[in-house]
């Protein structure tokens, strides 16, 4: 059984402080890895992909991939009450066949 | 503006009804699936079509029945036979049929309750 785990928070941060958010993965064989950002009631949107290992930057965001370790980050500097969401770890297996969700981690950024 | 229709937005259902819930996208993409969300939980895929006039089970398909006639719907039929159907329901597409490592294009979702 392939499985996400993310912490489920809540996550506080105050307003301008970086937050970071964790998930670890069971299939050795991922190759693709999704982080979605998701407020109350709606629907996920798609805020950073990484592929290979190392760090991924856009914005005030960047994801961060270790295989060795099955673990992938995502930072957020300079953190703002509008992050404040859950944020769903996403990975693929070795073949492609589909996407697997964490359950999310609830972040709330205090101003 | 492309994008992914749900309709309803909000949906009641009486024990031992079916009800379906609709799903519509003028994107153009070859694949859609369909997601069931509870709280405090991940998105667990349901069933996903690569390509018109084929589908296959995802996860957690007992109770749940879909249809892929044309390219641009993908409905969704909760049966009598799912017992906890009370879920938030996503539906999503991707542009090629195959296409787990691209952009999923989610929809608003449907909140279904059982009265």
């Amino acid at each position: 059984q392939k499985e996400v785990e993310q912490n489920s928070g809540p996550l506080s941060v105050p307003e301008g402080a970086i937050a970071s958010l964790n998930c670890t993965y069971s299939d050795r064989g991922s190759q693709s890895f999704f982080w979605y950002r998701q407020y109350s009631g709606k629907s996920p949107e798609l805020i950073m992909s990484i592929y290979s290992n190392g760090d991924k930057e856009d914005g005030r965001f960047t994801a961060q991939l270790n295989k060795a370790s099955q673990y992938v980050s995502l930072l957020i500097r300079d953190s703002q009450p509008s992050d404040s969401a859950t944020y769903l770890c996403a990975v693929n297996g070795e073949y492609g066949n589909k996407l697997v969700f964490g359950a999310g981690t609830i972040l709330r950024v205090k101003s | 503006d492309g994008g992914i229709t749900q309709s309803p937005k909000y949906l009641f259902r009486k024990e031992g009804q079916n009800v379906t819930l609709s799903c519509e996208q003028n994107l153009n993409h070859d694949a859609m699936y369909w997601y069931r969300q509870d709280p405090g939980q991940g998105l667990r895929l349901i069933y996903y079509s690569q390509i018109v006039n084929d589908f296959q089970k995802g996860d957690i398909a007992e109770g749940y029945s879909v249809s892929r006639e044309k390219k641009e719907s993908f409905p969704l039929t909760v049966t009598s036979a799912q017992k906890n159907p009370t879920a938030f329901y996503l539906c999503a597409s991707t542009r090629r049929g195959g296409g787990w490592n691209e952009k999923l294009f989610f929809g608003s979702g449907t909140q279904l309750s059982v009265l």
